[in-house]
């Protein structure tokens, strides 16, 4: 089973949508998560960590379901710039990826 | 305030043949992780520095592939000889202690 499991997507969306995908860990015990966001042919950037009570950082909400080991990211008033393959990351120290979902954002 | 620098930024070489892979961490950076992500599958951890020391090399896919960070300082990563199964692209972070990790631009090797 692989650590970190994500919906691969595409998700194809018009600006202005909502799009919300999420992924599942393994590692019961882990403790700390990301959603990283990269786009082609570039590093991975780290665009908001996730935490246990859920949060938001603009557009952007992030939750963690620990009883389910569930992720979730969602995207509110889509923008084009948003267009990238959003990764999911455990930090057991060292990250462990996810494949990562791409989004495209159309006009 | 220079960003984790990778070089060179594609490699391409025949099997066979040896690579070595550099990576700049950001100034400060005690924590150097190698991370490698291979076609159509996710980055995966190869291992972990801290200063000089390797804290952890479990991701490391065989005796073929050695890395160092003298001087804790920058970091190579070396691969000899190169497999086909070796291309995709090398990622470097680095790190304060207990920070975020920031990743560099990455090298793309290719392996003919």
């Amino acid at each position: 089973r692989k650590e970190v499991e994500q919906d691969p997507g595409p998700f194809n969306v018009p600006e202005g949508a909502t799009v919300a995908f999420n992924c599942t860990y393994s590692n019961s015990a882990s403790q700390s998560f990301f959603w990283y966001r990269q786009d082609c042919r570039k590093e991975p950037k780290l665009l908001m960590s996730v935490y246990s009570s859920g949060n938001e950082d603009g557009r952007f909400t992030a939750q963690l379901n620990r009883a389910s080991q569930y992720i979730s990211l969602l995207i509110r008033d889509s923008k084009l710039s948003d267009s990238a393959t959003y990764l999911c990351v455990v930090n057991d120290y060292k990250l462990s990826f996810g494949a990562g979902t791409t989004v495209t954002v159309r006009a | 305030e220079a960003g984790v620098t990778q070089f060179p930024s594609h490699s391409v070489i025949e099997k066979g043949q040896t690579v070595t892979l550099r990576c700049d961490p950001i100034s400060g950076h005690d924590n150097l992780y190698w991370y490698r992500r291979v076609m159509g599958k996710e980055i995966k951890f190869l291992l972990h520095f801290v200063k000089e020391s390797k804290q952890d090399e479990s991701g490391m896919p065989n005796n073929r592939f050695l890395a160092e960070r003298t001087g804790g300082t920058y970091s190579t990563l070396k691969v000899q000889p190169a497999e086909l199964e070796d291309s995709g692209v090398y990622f470097c972070a680095s790190s304060p202690q207990g920070g975020e990790q920031f990743f560099g631009p990455g090298t793309r090797l290719t392996v003919l």
